[in-house]
C-alpha cells in the first residue's frame, strides 16, 4: 500500500497559519491526495483532496508539490478548534479507491 | 442528508455473543468503509466495498468478523462470537469512488 509520512506532532498559536507537511513518494499518476482530521472523541472529518493542482475550500488550502511526492495542508487561521490529528492518506486508485489511514500529525493550537 | 448513520452508539455485550453493527451511507455513495479504532492499533480498515461488491476485505482480522451490503443503501459488520480484544469504535465511511469520504458517528463496542 502507497504510504505517507508525517510528523508525529506540531504546535502552532491561535490565528496563525499553520502548514502541515506529508511526503508521498510512492504515489502513482491516479492516486489522490485526500485530507482527514480527527477530533477527540469524534469520527474522523474530510478536510480536502486533490490530485494535480492546487486546492482551496472554506476549511483550508491544499498545496501540491509538482512531482506529487509531497503535498501540504495549509491552515489559514489556525484557530482552538483546529486541534486535532490530521491524516494526509492516498486514494489509490488501482485498488478501487483504497483508503488507508496511518499515524497522522496531532496538532495543538496555543491560546 | 443526514450523513452517514450508524447504529448503534454503543453496545455492551457478553463474550461469545453475536453483535452486528449496521450503517445507512449517504445516498448516492457507491463505496462504502468499515474501520475499526484502537489507541493501539489507530484506525485500521477492515473492508470496502464499491457498487455494493466487497473489494478487499483483508483488513477483516478473523473469520469471526464478517460483512454484507445487501443494497446501496445499508450494511452490517456481524462479529460471531465477539471477543473482549474486539472492543473498539467502528465507523462506516462512505463516498464516490475517488470522492470525499464521510464517516458515520461510530459505534462503541465493550466486550465484557
Amino acid at each position: 500500500d502507497a504510504k505517507t509520512t508525517q510528523p508525529n506532532s506540531m504546535e502552532s498559536n491561535e490565528e496563525e497559519p499553520v502548514h502541515l507537511p506529508c511526503n508521498h513518494s510512492t504515489i502513482s499518476g491516479t492516486d489522490y491526495i485526500h485530507w482527514y482530521r480527527q477530533l477527540p472523541s469524534q469520527g474522523p472529518e474530510y478536510v480536502i483532496h486533490g490530485l494535480t493542482s492546487n486546492v482551496n475550500n472554506r476549511m483550508a488550502s491544499l498545496a501540491i508539490a509538482e512531482d506529487r511526492k509531497s503535498s501540504t495542508l495549509i491552515l489559514h487561521r489556525a484557530t482552538l478548534r483546529d486541534a486535532a490529528v490530521y491524516y494526509c492518506i492516498l486514494r489509490l486508485n488501482n485498488q478501487g479507491g483504497k483508503l488507508i489511514f496511518g499515524q497522522g500529525t496531532e496538532l495543538s493550537v496555543k491560546p | 442528508d443526514a450523513g452517514v448513520i450508524q447504529s448503534p452508539r454503543h453496545e455492551v455485550t457478553e463474550m461469545g455473543q453475536e453483535v452486528t453493527l449496521r450503517c445507512k451511507p449517504i445516498s448516492g455513495h457507491n463505496s462504502l468503509f468499515w474501520y475499526r479504532q484502537t489507541m493501539m492499533r489507530g484506525l485500521e480498515l477492515l473492508i470496502y466495498f464499491n457498487n455494493n461488491v466487497p473489494i478487499d476485505d483483508s483488513g477483516m482480522p478473523e473469520d469471526r468478523f464478517s460483512a454484507k451490503m445487501p443494497n446501496a443503501s445499508f450494511s452490517t459488520l456481524k462479529i460471531q462470537p465477539s471477543e473482549p480484544r474486539d472492543s473498539a469504535v467502528y465507523f462506516c465511511a462512505s463516498s464516490l469512488i475517488q470522492g470525499a469520504a464521510f464517516f458515520g458517528q461510530g459505534t462503541r463496542l465493550t466486550v465484557v
